[in-house]
């Protein structure tokens, strides 16, 4: 059983188009996460959930709206697509909001912007 | 702010070479550390984590031990496999920011046969 999952694992797509990542986890944790990765490998968080609440918006643009309907699904849309976005993006989940947790991370979604 | 400076990559080392990379951390508070490796291709995974000063986490034959003293959390292998090949994040949580986990910027360790 995957701890968490995201999908699409790849995505290519055109500058101006809108594109969604979801992401699930079955670990029953309270906590999610969004982090963007670079290609050095510099991780930022984004996003972070507790509880389906708004945490963390770490002066992320606007085009990017994350909505967690429930407890165990943390999905990340992002409006009018810019070649800047391409980057891997992950999803991460922890049992407390608190980060002295263990955070669990998805595979990645490797977003391409053409 | 809270802050972690990692050892700039890439590392590169022979198979049953000894490891070090170094880590170093700024922070208020009694944060957590730990140590995250990225496999290719993969999501990063906890490799150890330490929640107080002299503990010493351990997995899968790698080592760090907090050091409030010198703030640093330095990760060590004795015998490196090439199937340790990765990038490894040091990291930092519960400090100035009990919500925010803060990243180095990894370290690249490639080792060859």
């Amino acid at each position: 059983d995957t701890a968490v999952s995201q999908t699409p694992k790849y995505l290519v797509t055109q500058m101006g188009n809108d594109k969604s990542i979801k992401c699930e986890q079955n670990l029953g944790h309270d906590t999610m996460y969004w982090y963007k990765q670079d290609s050095k490998k510099f991780l930022k968080i984004m996003f972070s959930y507790n509880n389906k609440e708004l945490i963390i918006n770490e002066t992320v643009p606007n085009r990017f709206s994350p909505k967690s309907p429930d407890k165990a699904h943390l999905n990340l849309h992002i409006n009018s697509l810019e070649l800047g976005d391409s980057a891997v993006y992950f999803c991460a989940s922890s049992q407390e909001v608190t980060t002295k947790e263990t955070q669990y991370f998805g595979p990645g979604t490797r977003l391409l912007v053409l | 702010g809270d802050s972690v400076t990692q050892m700039e990559g890439p590392v590169t080392l022979s198979e049953e070479a000894f490891l070090t990379i170094n880590c170093t951390y700024t922070a208020t508070g009694y944060p957590s550390l730990f140590w995250y490796v990225q496999y290719p291709g993969e999501g990063l995974q906890l490799l150890l984590k330490a929640t107080k000063a002299d503990d010493k986490g351990s997995n899968k034959g790698f080592e760090a031990t907090y050091r409030k003293e010198t703030t640093s959390f330095h990760l060590e292998k004795g015998s490196v496999q090439v199937s340790d090949s990765a990038v490894y994040f040091c990291a930092l949580g519960g400090g100035g920011s009990n919500y925010k986990l803060t990243f180095g910027k990894g370290t690249l360790l490639t080792v060859n046969p």
